[in-house]
């Protein structure tokens, strides 16, 4: 199975800073990377999908790069509603595997 | 609008069986595959099992082949998972989604259902 590697696992932040999220792959998974917003209680949002491409209706502060083994998700300018749990998923083969998410708190 | 409910959960005791369905709406549910995603409590997700679209194909995480089966019934929207020799490992939200083959995306997803397996 492909493990994921997300870090950090927390980052406490202000609103209007850039956020970066780095998700590493245990081997190349050419751009098969998506990327998911989950607020508490609530069920995952896809956010990002084929590594750079934004989902419709989500906004353009969100964008994702990368593509191999190394990948990033970034918030341009943080707001209100973002702060959430964020997880990246391979979908190279299956089974499809999540990495460990990241917390994005309030500064 | 494209929607997923599930339905199923509960209580039940280590060893037993759970039925979880998932009724889907808004798309053309035989066009595409879907999956089942869970998430222990405070933990992150863990993709289950998943279906091809004509149900032709399945696949399942190790630790629960031989115990969960995914199917579907085009005719009803329908996605179903049935679930024997539960574990307290089990106890999770399940979530029922939709798979994109050609892109690898999931999504929607349902709103869960609760599993708690425990005596």
């Amino acid at each position: 199975d492909i493990q994921m590697t997300q870090s950090p696992s927390s980052v406490s932040a202000s609103v209007g800073d850039r956020v970066t999220i780095t998700c590493r792959a245990s081997q190349g998974i050419s751009s098969w990377l998506d990327w998911y917003q989950q607020k508490p209680g609530k069920a995952p949002k896809l956010l990002i999908y084929e590594a750079s491409k934004l989902q419709s209706g989500v906004p353009s502060r969100f964008s994702g790069s990368g593509s191999g083994t190394d990948f990033t998700l970034t918030i341009s300018s943080l707001q209100p509603e973002d702060f959430a749990t964020y997880y990246c998923q391979q979908a190279d083969s299956f089974p499809l595997t999540f990495g460990g998410g990241t917390k994005v708190e309030i500064k | 609008e494209v929607q997923l409910v599930e339905s199923g959960g509960g209580l039940v005791q280590p060893g037993g069986s759970l039925r979880l369905s998932c009724a889907a709406s808004g798309f053309t549910f035989k066009s595409y595959w879907m999956s089942w995603v869970r998430q222990a409590p405070g933990k992150g997700l863990e993709s289950v099992a998943n279906i091809k679209h004509d149900g032709s194909d399945r696949n399942y995480v190790d630790s629960v082949k031989g115990r969960f089966t995914i199917s579907r019934d085009n005719a009803k929207n329908s996605v179903y998972l049935q679930m024997d020799s539960l574990r307290a490992e089990d106890t999770a939200i399940y979530y029922c989604a939709r798979y994109s083959s050609s892109s690898g995306w999931i999504d929607p997803w349902g709103q869960g259902t609760l599993v708690t397996v425990s005596s």
